[in-house]
């Protein structure tokens, strides 16, 4: 079974400050795994995604997230938190093979000026 | 290339009405998925259609339903409302070969009354 565990529904920092975001998963076979980012009334965006390649992966607007696989943990991090980033985030895991998706129950981050 | 486009943005109906929502995939997406998402339950899996055929429904009653077309575009449709089916119904469509990822449009805000 598949499923995806948001360890934080809130987080608040500083701007200038870094942002650490904590996700945890558990997938019977290979995940694939993403991180989106949803702001106010607004669709869903990926910021960025692993699928089994290198293990730190970068993604857009300074953010990348390192998969661990002995952790079984997919944390979203970023060294500066800007004012812009406050939004909700979503770790998402999927299977290679297959079209589902399961998605985390969001964590809302805000940036404090 | 053009996104995904939901319409309508915004919708208000009253209970009992029935309500379609509108979804083009970007082109050449064949898997449009939907799901609805409100502060108490977050995200939610609704349906999934894949050429014209429902391959994944999520856990929702009957007066939910939806199609696909020979295009790709997919409706959705929610008879008989109710005031808990005020959500934000977001559509995504993604590329059955590759990564999966899912690419979404900016959603239509259903409010019921």
């Amino acid at each position: 079974a598949q499923s995806v565990t948001q360890l934080d529904s809130h987080v608040s920092v500083s701007e200038g400050t870094p942002v650490l975001l904590r996700c945890n998963y558990s997938s019977s076979y290979s995940p694939s795994l993403f991180w989106y980012v949803q702001h106010p009334n607004k669709g869903l965006q990926l910021l960025l995604k692993y699928t089994s390649a290198a293990t730190l992966v970068k993604g857009i607007n300074g953010f990348e997230a390192e998969f661990k696989k002995s952790e079984t943990s997919f944390h979203l991090t970023k060294p500066s938190a800007h004012m812009s980033d406050a939004a909700e985030y979503f770790c998402v895991v999927s299977l290679i093979t297959g079209n589902q998706f399961y998605f985390g129950t969001g964590t809302s981050l805000t940036v404090i000026p | 290339k053009a996104g995904v486009t939901q319409t309508p943005r915004y919708l208000i109906k009253t209970r009992g009405q029935q309500v379609t929502l509108s979804c083009s995939p970007i082109s050449g997406h064949r898997s449009v998925s939907w799901y609805q998402q409100t502060p108490g339950q977050g995200l939610q899996f609704l349906f999934e259609y894949f050429s014209e055929t429902q391959r994944n429904k999520g856990n929702f009653p009957g007066r939910f339903s939806g199609r696909q077309f020979s295009n790709s575009r997919s409706e959705m449709n929610v008879s008989t409302l109710e005031l808990g089916d005020s959500a934000l119904y977001l559509c995504a469509s993604s590329l059955v070969e590759g990564y999966g990822e899912l690419f979404f449009g900016e959603g239509s805000r259903l409010t019921v009354l």
